[in-house]
């Protein structure tokens, strides 16, 4: 069974920083592209960031490019989202989301519970 | 970047009835990538349909996709009450983007 645990959230103050993870199990991590996707509250799904399985290719949405970056470490089935110059914009829950292939084109077949980021001084 | 449209906003059925969601794509979508997640209050989002019309596993076959181009539909046959939650449709090809979502609500 695939899980997908994040861990890392919490209050943060408008400027500071933040590292999410999320610790899979039950596939081959390095076979599948992984994403973070958020939902800030009461709103809809912005996808965030992207990488391969290998990790030698990411992406990141034109809202969050310069200042979010997505990361893997293969040996030890985890994913990270490193968060800096975090806004009230940021203030979601954010969703680890694991690919149907390796790259793309994949849907998201299993999501983890999220971790909530609040941005707020 | 493709943007996805959904409607209508709100739907409000009763259970038993049959539900239908419509996905706009601002341009053709290629190759019927496209899916459908559900979310629950409190949930995470779960995948129901993907490439316009397959069912991911476990997902009741009462949930159904058609469609091609720029105009998808996500159909519910007969409303269960665990049914009542908010759909997202997805196109995952060029961009990784999500409609804004539809609430189906009793």
């Amino acid at each position: 069974e695939v899980q997908l645990l994040e861990s890392g959230g919490g209050l943060v103050q408008p400027g500071g920083s933040l590292r999410l993870s999320c610790a899979a199990s039950g596939f081959t991590f390095n076979s599948y592209a992984m994403s973070w996707v958020r939902q800030a509250p009461g709103r809809g799904l912005d996808w965030v960031s992207a990488i391969t399985g290998d990790g030698g290719d990411t992406w990141h949405a034109d809202s969050v490019r310069g200042h979010l970056t997505i990361s893997r470490d293969n040996s030890k089935n985890t994913l990270y989202l490193q968060m800096g110059s975090l806004t009230a914009a940021d203030t979601a829950i954010y969703y680890c989301v694991k690919g149907s292939s390796r790259s793309r084109p994949y849907y998201f077949d299993s999501w983890g519970q999220g971790t909530l980021v609040t941005v707020s001084s | 970047e493709i943007v996805l449209t959904q409607s209508p906003g709100t739907l409000s059925l009763s259970p038993g009835e049959r539900a239908t969601l419509s996905c706009r794509a601002s341009q053709s979508v290629s190759a019927g990538y496209l899916a459908w997640y559900q979310q629950k209050p409190g949930q995470a989002p779960r995948l129901l349909l993907y490439g316009t019309s397959s069912r991911a596993a476990g997902i009741p076959d009462r949930f159904s996709g058609s469609g091609s181009g720029t105009d998808f539909t996500l159909t519910i046959s007969r409303l269960e009450p665990e049914d009542f939650a908010v759909y997202f449709c997805q196109h995952y090809a060029d961009s990784r983007t999500f409609g804004q979502g539809t609430k189906v609500e009793i």
